[in-house]
C-alpha cells in the first residue's frame, strides 16, 4: 500500500462550474477526512467520515460543499458553483481507530490544488 | 474556536536541537496533540503525537507539561532536509465534540 491517493493533483476550473476530487484512503482505514488549506495557513477541518457514515459535517463550509463514501472506502468532495475564494489545495486523511473515541493517528494525501479562474 | 498558536518561524544550524512550541490555552480534556511536518505542495507527514508528560520515537521528543496548555517538539540533531513547516494540531474525533484545530505553523529553516 502507498498511503493516500487524491486525484485529480490540480484542478484549474472557471467560476460557477462544479469539481469534485477523489480520495482513496489507506486500504482498511476506517476513517477518513477532508481538510481545506489556503496559502500560509495550517488545514482546516471540513468533515469526516467512520466508514460509510458522515459523522460530522458542520464544518463544511457552505451548502456548495458535500462529501461521500458510499462503500466505506474511497471517498468524493465536491464543490457546486465554484467561487474564487474556494481556490485552496484540500487534503484527505485516513485513519484506523478502534472502538470509541480512541485516538487515531492521521495519514494526509499529497492533496488537490484548486484554482478557480 | 480558540486559536492555536506557534511561533511564526525558527533558523537553527545542521546538527543542532530544535524546540518549536505550541499553545493551546483551551485544550479539552479529551484532545490529543499531534505534529506534522509539511514540505510545499505536499500533504502533512505524522511527526509524533501525545496526550501527557513526555514521548518519544525515532525521530522526535514531545513535551507536554501537567496543565498541558502547551506542548513542545524537540528534533535533535536536525539536518538540512529537516526544513519545512511544522503544524501541531489538537483536538480529539469521536467524544463528545468532534474538534480538529491546526496550529499556526512554524516554518524551520536549517543552515549548513
Amino acid at each position: 500500500d502507498t498511503g493516500v491517493s487524491q486525484n485529480p493533483r490540480h484542478k484549474i476550473t472557471k467560476r460557477g462550474q462544479n469539481v469534485t476530487f477523489r480520495c482513496d484512503p489507506i486500504s482498511e482505514h476506517n476513517r477518513l477526512y477532508w481538510y481545506r488549506q489556503t496559502l500560509g495557513q495550517g488545514p482546516e477541518f471540513l468533515t469526516y467520515f467512520q466508514n460509510e457514515a458522515q459523522l460530522e459535517k458542520s464544518r463544511l463550509l457552505s451548502d456548495r460543499f458535500s462529501a461521500e463514501r458510499p462503500k466505506g472506502s474511497f471517498s468524493t468532495l465536491e464543490i457546486q458553483r465554484t467561487e474564487q475564494g474556494d481556490s485552496a489545495m484540500y487534503l484527505c486523511a485516513s485513519s484506523l481507530v478502534g472502538g470509541g473515541g480512541s485516538t487515531d493517528t492521521q495519514y494526509f494525501g499529497p492533496g488537490t490544488r484548486l484554482t478557480v479562474l | 474556536l480558540a486559536k492555536i498558536t506557534q511561533p511564526i518561524s525558527m533558523d537553527s544550524y545542521e546538527g543542532q536541537e530544535v524546540n518549536i512550541t505550541c499553545s493551546h490555552n483551551n485544550i479539552a480534556t479529551n484532545d490529543y496533540i499531534t505534529w506534522y511536518q509539511q514540505f510545499p505542495s505536499q500533504g502533512p507527514r505524522f511527526i509524533i503525537q501525545g496526550y501527557k508528560t513526555k514521548v518519544t520515537n525515532e525521530v522526535a521528543s514531545l513535551f507536554i507539561p501537567a496543565d498541558r496548555k502547551s506542548s513542545t517538539l524537540s528534533l535533535p540533531r536536525v539536518s538540512l532536509s529537516d526544513t519545512a513547516v511544522y503544524y501541531c494540531l489538537v483536538g480529539d474525533i469521536g467524544s463528545t465534540t468532534d474538534k480538529l484545530i491546526f496550529g499556526t505553523g512554524t516554518r524551520l529553516q536549517v543552515f549548513p
